[in-house]
């Protein structure tokens, strides 16, 4: 079964610029889940979208907003991009359940924003 | 907001040592998670404990829960250079409306050949 994917791998954009990644779940999960990764911060939750319903939202500005599609394949987007953007962006799916949950990390977008 | 503090940020020790990290947290779980991550790459599930075990292992890890104290541990044995990683550890709340992990700041675990 193949894993998660997310695309594209490494991004450069200017400040003010928006951007969109794509996650792809593992085929029969319904939750996808995105998390901001920077040495400053550490793993920081963005939300969850389960069966393209936001589950969840973390503690970011409006600027961070997402989606989910029928299929479970997810977007997010960042507008008005600023410096601080800079980080490695995850995305993990599960199946949703309530318990015992066990995340399914892709490899992460690097977004350089200069 | 980190839920969990790890312990030590970094630790360097000699192949075939066993390596120990532990992890604090502040509410109360429905489980526990560890995950380890290769240099800035996505993160792999290690090993999930309930909030109703003490103990669990697999292979050549062992994790302990005390929920008492808010505290788990992660002990690696016989450690090996593919080992070199970062461990995180995440606690599942799991509220209504909180449906997602929370990592804590990890430990940069370095394998000396």
């Amino acid at each position: 079964k193949a894993g998660v994917t997310q695309t594209p791998r490494y991004l450069i954009k200017t400040r003010g610029q928006q951007v969109t990644l794509s996650c792809s779940p593992i085929s029969g999960h319904r939750s996808v889940s995105w998390y901001q990764q920077t040495p400053g911060q550490g793993l920081q939750f963005l939300f969850e979208y389960f069966s393209e319903t936001q589950r969840n939202k973390g503690n970011f500005p409006g600027r961070f907003s997402g989606r989910q599609f029928s299929n479970s394949r997810s977007e997010m987007n960042v507008s008005t991009l600023e410096l601080g953007d800079s980080a490695l962006y995850l995305c993990a799916s599960s199946w949703g359940d309530r318990d015992q949950e066990t995340q399914y990390f892709g490899p992460g977008t690097r977004l350089l924003v200069l | 907001s980190q839920q969990g503090e790890e312990d030590p940020q970094a630790l360097s020790i000699q192949e075939g040592e066993n390596a120990t990290m532990n992890c604090s947290y502040k509410t109360s779980i429905n489980n526990l998670q560890w995950y380890r991550q290769n240099s800035g790459r996505g993160l792999v599930h290690l090993i999930l404990i309930r909030s109703n075990e003490r103990e669990k292992h697999s292979g050549r890890l062992r994790v302990t829960l005390d929920t008492s104290k808010k505290s788990s541990s992660l002990l690696i044995t016989a450690s090996r250079a593919a080992d070199t990683a970062s461990y995180f550890c995440a606690t599942d709340a799991r509220t209504v409306g909180n449906e997602k992990l929370t990592f804590g700041t990890g430990t940069r675990l370095t394998i000396i050949p």
